[in-house]
């Protein structure tokens, strides 16, 4: 296993397009957590999966973003009509239950919006 | 929710041990401190986690008082390579769903010179 990969890297979009986001997570991790960091921040919590049910979102996320996990493997991230503040990277965690406590996280997909 | 407050910035010099101090007055009997790393245009990386007294591990050491209301990330003999921001997080390490109510704060940026 290769880690948490994160497709694409890099997205620009004109504002008013919507994007997807793909998370591929640790295969045996069955939490999977969408961050989004702008720059000179910390991570700031969007959603979380548990398997395929999505069990949490910020007041963040509003309703132009949306989140998928289908059969609990992997996730995508949805932005509809993308605002140029959505710019951002959106970072993809994951983790396993029990005690594990330590994100893996991905590289990230950087969204610039134009 | 147990918040942190760690140095906004520290310099170094190749060789040097770093030592990245941590507060969190607030820390809950079920919590556990983990540090991770994180560099431009990457997602964080888990580096140490503990609880009380001392962890050490291949990278770094974890040094929390008694008190529990600190602790210090030790880096031993620092590199280039190890300029980045370091996150000093705080949570209940047994409730991993409950990882995604961290508050990620703006971290510690290391610079580390030749």
């Amino acid at each position: 296993d290769t880690g948490v990969s994160q497709n694409p890297r890099h997205k620009i979009t004109k504002r008013g397009q919507n994007v997807t986001f793909r998370c591929d997570p640790i295969s045996e991790h069955n939490r999977l957590y969408w961050y989004r960091q702008t720059l000179g921040q910390g991570p700031e919590f969007l959603t979380y999966f548990q398997n395929e049910a999505q069990l949490e979102k910020s007041r963040l996320l509003s309703d132009r973003f949306s989140a998928e996990r289908p059969k609990g493997s992997f996730s995508t991230l949805e932005i509809q009509r993308t605002e140029q503040g959505d710019s951002a990277m959106y970072l993809c965690a994951s983790t396993g239950g029990g005690t594990d406590y330590g994100y893996t996280f991905g590289s990230g997909t950087r969204l610039t919006v134009v | 929710l147990a918040k942190t407050t760690q140095p906004i910035s520290m310099d170094s010099y190749e060789g040097q041990e770093v030592n990245i101090t941590c507060s969190h007055n607030n820390i809950a009997t079920n919590d556990y401190i983990t540090w991770y790393q994180q560099f431009p245009s990457q997602g964080p990386r888990f580096i140490i986690q503990g609880y009380k007294t001392k962890v050490t591990n291949e990278v770094a050491s974890l040094f929390i008082p008694a008190d529990r209301k600190s602790s210090t990330l030790s880096l031993p003999r620092v590199s280039l390579s190890d300029t980045a921001v370091y996150y000093c997080l705080v949570g209940d390490a047994h409730n991993a769903g409950n990882n995604r109510k961290l508050i990620w704060g703006l971290g510690t940026s290391l610079a580390v010179n030749p």
